[in-house]
């Protein structure tokens, strides 16, 4: 069983549209994060939630929003893609924030191409 | 800001050997370092977690290290597999709750 799984894996849209990312876990972890990987294959957190409420927003253009509408589920939702959004989004979990001693587990990844 | 470098960017050893790879961090008030693995196409897996209070973590062939004094952490693979080909990321997490990662090793294991 896939314990973070995202969809869709791979998205192909144009500049200017509104596209969604979805993500679960069935790990019952309290903790999920978005990151974005970019060409240079660099990981930078983007947001994260704990127990349905966001504890980290990083530098992020408010294009893009989060949504948890429980502990298992965390959407990303992004408005007026732009070129520079290109790159793969991960989703992950864990049972406590990042300074706890848990791991983190993470999907496999949504790659977002902007044409 | 964290900031965390990982040396060498690309390692290519022969089947067989034992290898390091190195990550360093800027900021010593990390509560954990964390070590994972990506292949191609896929999401990270973790590997191993050494807590702050903590000097090594072994798993298997992995052994890493944490020298916070100096913001060091080590990975050691004993006797490399092909299979073990993926690049390693270490990450750590400070004050800001935050878990910054390094830029990665890309490992290559010739059979």
């Amino acid at each position: 069983d896939t314990a973070v799984s995202q969809t869709p894996k791979y998205l192909v849209t144009q500049m200017g549209n509104d596209k969604s990312i979805k993500c679960e876990q069935n790990l019952g972890h309290d903790t999920m994060y978005w990151y974005k990987q970019d060409s240079k294959k660099f990981l930078k957190i983007m947001f994260s939630y704990n127990n349905k409420e966001l504890i980290i927003n990083e530098t992020v253009p408010n294009r893009f929003s989060p949504k948890s509408p429980d502990k298992a589920h965390l959407n990303l939702h992004i408005n007026s893609l732009e070129l520079g959004d290109s790159a793969v989004y991960f989703c992950a979990s864990s049972q406590e924030p990042p300074r706890g001693n848990q791991p983190q587990h993470f999907g496999d990844g949504t790659r977002l191409s902007i044409l | 800001k964290q900031e965390v470098t990982q040396i060498p960017a690309a390692l290519s050893v022969p089947e067989g050997e034992n290898l390091v790879l190195n990550c360093s961090f800027t900021d010593s008030a990390i509560y954990n370092l964390q070590w994972f693995r990506q292949d191609p196409g896929k999401g990270l897996t973790s590997l191993l977690l050494i807590q702050s209070s903590q000097r090594e973590q072994t798993s298997g062939r992995l052994n890493a290290s944490l020298d916070k004094s100096s913001g060091r952490s080590t990975l050691y693979i004993a006797a490399s597999q092909p299979g073990d080909s993926a690049t390693y990321l270490c990450a750590g997490p400070t004050g800001a709750n935050n878990l910054f990662f390094g830029t990665g090793t890309r490992l290559t294991v010739i059979p």
